[in-house]
């Protein structure tokens, strides 16, 4: 059972370069997200999903781009990355239906650093 | 953009104490509050979700309680052990079809 998958776990990129973090969920989730972590500032929320072909933003979406085409796939772009993008990303699934208040599952992490 | 507030922003106890959390949300839609557990380098450990006004959730020596009519939500753990050292994220839902908002965490270190 994969749950959330998020690849590259790691990356270092240049000022200027554009690069794609893969998120992809085998759960069957409607709702899918992307988060970034900075120190004290918990996760902020990047941009969302709510299924196929539906994108929104979130908190911090500048600088950053997002398609839904699948219901299994959420790919993050960096149009150019900067140096205040380094940090860490997270991609995160629920479903949206079915009560209880939808637990919301998280990928593994995926470590940016932009020189 | 939904404001989503913890307090205190760290915490220090020594071990054996007992210590408390607040998350606060906007009291005028709720769907879910959600609390997780979050140590440094891995993914958020869900601890609870709560729904209904009211709602008390156990789970050993950490529990939650809510009040959606007030926008709060308190995270208790009673006994800290240092193995409890991590953040503490809540994050709120509006609506089942609504973003996921976390707060910005507080951090809690258990002094052995």
């Amino acid at each position: 059972n994969a749950g959330v998958t998020q690849t590259p776990k790691f990356q270092v990129l240049k000022t200027g370069q554009s690069m794609t973090l893969q998120c992809a969920q085998d759960m069957n989730h409607e709702y899918m997200s992307w988060y970034r972590q900075d120190p004290g500032m918990g996760l902020r929320l990047i941009h969302y999903s709510v299924g196929a072909g539906i994108t929104d933003q979130g908190e911090v979406p500048n600088g950053y781009n997002v398609s839904r085409s699948t219901t299994e796939d959420f790919p993050l772009r960096l149009l150019s990355a900067a140096p205040s993008q380094t940090s860490v990303y997270f991609c995160a699934s629920s479903p949206l239906t079915g009560g209880y208040g939808n637990t919301i599952y998280f990928g593994e992490g995926s470590w940016l650093t932009v020189v | 953009i939904l404001n989503v507030e913890q307090s205190p922003q760290s915490l220090h106890v020594q071990e054996g104490d007992s210590t408390n959390f607040t998350c606060s949300f906007p009291s005028s839609n709720f769907y879910a509050l959600h609390w997780y557990r979050w140590e440094t380098a891995k993914s958020p450990e869900a601890l609870f979700v709560m729904t209904l006004n009211g709602d008390e959730k156990k789970k050993g020596r950490i529990s939650a309680t809510l009040n959606t009519k007030e926008g709060y939500s308190y995270l208790y753990i009673k006994g800290s052990q240092p193995e409890d050292s991590a953040t503490y994220l809540c994050a709120f839902r509006k609506t089942s079809y609504d973003k996921v908002i976390f707060g910005p965490g507080t951090s809690l270190s258990v002094i052995p």
